[in-house]
């Protein structure tokens, strides 16, 4: 089984601020690693993901992530956010052989604002 | 379709009533999942079909809680008995092929509140 948590329910930062959102799992295998975005009032949209290879993963919107086994974490970060980046994110991870739903943390909400 | 669609995308009912909650997936994908995301928590896995297999129910929180899909093709989620726990947003999510390493792809959602 695994598990995530996402330390941080909320996160407020300034336009063109770098940001940080923090991801650590827990399992007894290996594992894939994912960032979901939810936009207000749509649904989750993949990010990026981690399966195998370099452990710094490029995503879409600039966002990019990078899988530290020795800590389990795979923090989100952006040099620059933009207001519509406006989002909730989660994190999820899945065991990375036969099959194995996403577990999901519980999200963490960016607020950029001008 | 160009993306998974969800039917309603809100159902307001009162205690004690069935609904009944509508998911298409992208035309062609295999696997099919079911999510409940409640009020400030993560996502919740709650069922998970893959093709004619048997389906995963370990996520179901009660019998009262029913899924269907026929083939590859569109998918019920049955609350049976609604309770005002039941209030959530129900995420529906397909892929194209049933490995952990493939992306899911999610549906806008359906609100459901239970009165």
């Amino acid at each position: 089984a695994q598990s995530v948590t996402q330390l941080d329910s909320q996160v407020p930062v300034f336009e063109e601020a770098p940001v940080e959102l923090r991801c650590n799992y827990s399992s007894s295998v290996s594992v894939y690693l994912f960032w979901y975005v939810q936009y207000p009032n749509q649904g989750l949209q993949l990010l990026l993901k981690y399966l195998s290879g370099s452990t710094l993963v490029k995503g879409i919107n600039g966002f990019e992530a990078e899988f530290n086994k020795s800590q389990t974490s795979f923090h989100l970060r952006k040099p620059s956010v933009h207001i519509s980046d406006t989002a909730e994110y989660f994190c999820a991870v899945t065991s990375n052989s036969g099959y194995s739903t996403l577990t999901f943390g519980k999200g963490t909400m960016l607020l950029v604002s001008p | 379709g160009a993306g998974v669609s969800q039917s309603p995308s809100n159902k307001v009912t009162e205690k004690g009533k069935d609904v009944e909650l509508r998911c298409d997936p992208i035309s062609g994908h295999t696997a099919l999942y079911w999510y409940r995301q409640r009020l400030g928590q993560g996502l919740e896995f709650l069922i998970y079909f893959q093709g004619n297999s048997a389906p995963d129910k370990s996520g179901l929180p009660s019998d009262r809680f029913s899924a269907e899909r026929t083939g590859e093709s569109v998918s019920t989620l049955t609350i049976q008995r609604t309770q005002q726990e039941d209030s959530a947003v129900y995420l529906c999510a397909s892929s194209s092929i049933p490995l952990t390493s493939d992306t899911q792809y999610f549906g806008p959602g359906t609100r459901l509140t239970v009165l």
